[in-house]
């Protein structure tokens, strides 16, 4: 168990529909990342938060928005669904986002859109 | 651009010593993270390396050559539950993880 809890684990939902992805950090963790990784495919950074703040961007659509709420915990939103968007969902955490701070990966959500 | 290179899949046999080879062309250069992930699992931490040489850790080692933009990891006495996929990442200039694309090692009996 890394300490990182995301939910929820599987999420079905139909294109043009609005999902909200939760995760809680480790705890004593202040930074949050997330991100997407297709079938076979490797893991696609979306964003990172350091305490409340957005740290750094990645690939990370128009249609996708993430915040990071003062007790930590992290959501990240989903609109407009399309079927490109099925992936299972990584959030991670470290403690400041420091260059030898190794990430610790919650279990994921497995988004299935139909 | 930035970019990482591995090899997509390896086969090796139960009881071998398998080494899975990484090179990177990034910006800047702050350590370089190993990470198993299990098919539909989360990835976890194997090593990391900052400095040239190679690090052990049980059966598993990792190398790293700065000057060649390269690393390895050794994987030795190799067991069935080593069937996963091995990401390599390198911390840029910028403090971002750039992640390889993964390789999927398939150990035989």
């Amino acid at each position: 168990d890394s300490g990182v809890t995301q939910t929820p684990k599987h999420l079905i939902t139909a294109t043009g529909q609005r999902v909200t992805l939760r995760c809680s950090p480790r705890s004593g963790d202040l930074s949050v990342y997330w991100y997407q990784q297709s079938l076979d495919q490797g893991l696609q950074f979306l964003i990172q938060y350091y305490n409340g703040e957005e740290r750094a961007k990645g690939n990370i659509l128009e249609r996708f928005s993430a915040q990071q709420f003062p007790d930590l915990h992290s959501e990240l939103n989903l609109s407009s669904l399309e079927l490109g968007d099925s992936a299972l969902y990584f959030c991670a955490s470290s403690v400041e986002g420091a260059a030898n701070e190794k990430l610790f990966f919650g279990s994921g959500t497995q988004l299935s859109v139909l | 651009g930035q970019n990482i290179d591995q090899p997509t899949e390896m086969t090796a046999t139960e009881g071998a010593i398998v080494q899975i080879n990484c090179t990177y062309q990034t910006s800047g250069f702050n350590g370089l993270f190993w990470y198993q992930q299990h098919a539909g699992e989360a990835p976890t931490f194997l090593s990391y390396n900052v400095l040239d040489g190679l690090e052990e850790k049980g059966r598993f080692s990792s190398f790293l050559s700065r000057s060649k933009g390269y690393s390895y990891l050794l994987l030795k006495e190799l067991q069935m539950k080593d069937s996963a996929s091995y990401l390599c990442a390198v911390r840029s200039s910028n403090y971002q993880l750039i992640w390889g694309a993964g390789t999927k090692l398939i150990i035989k009996p």
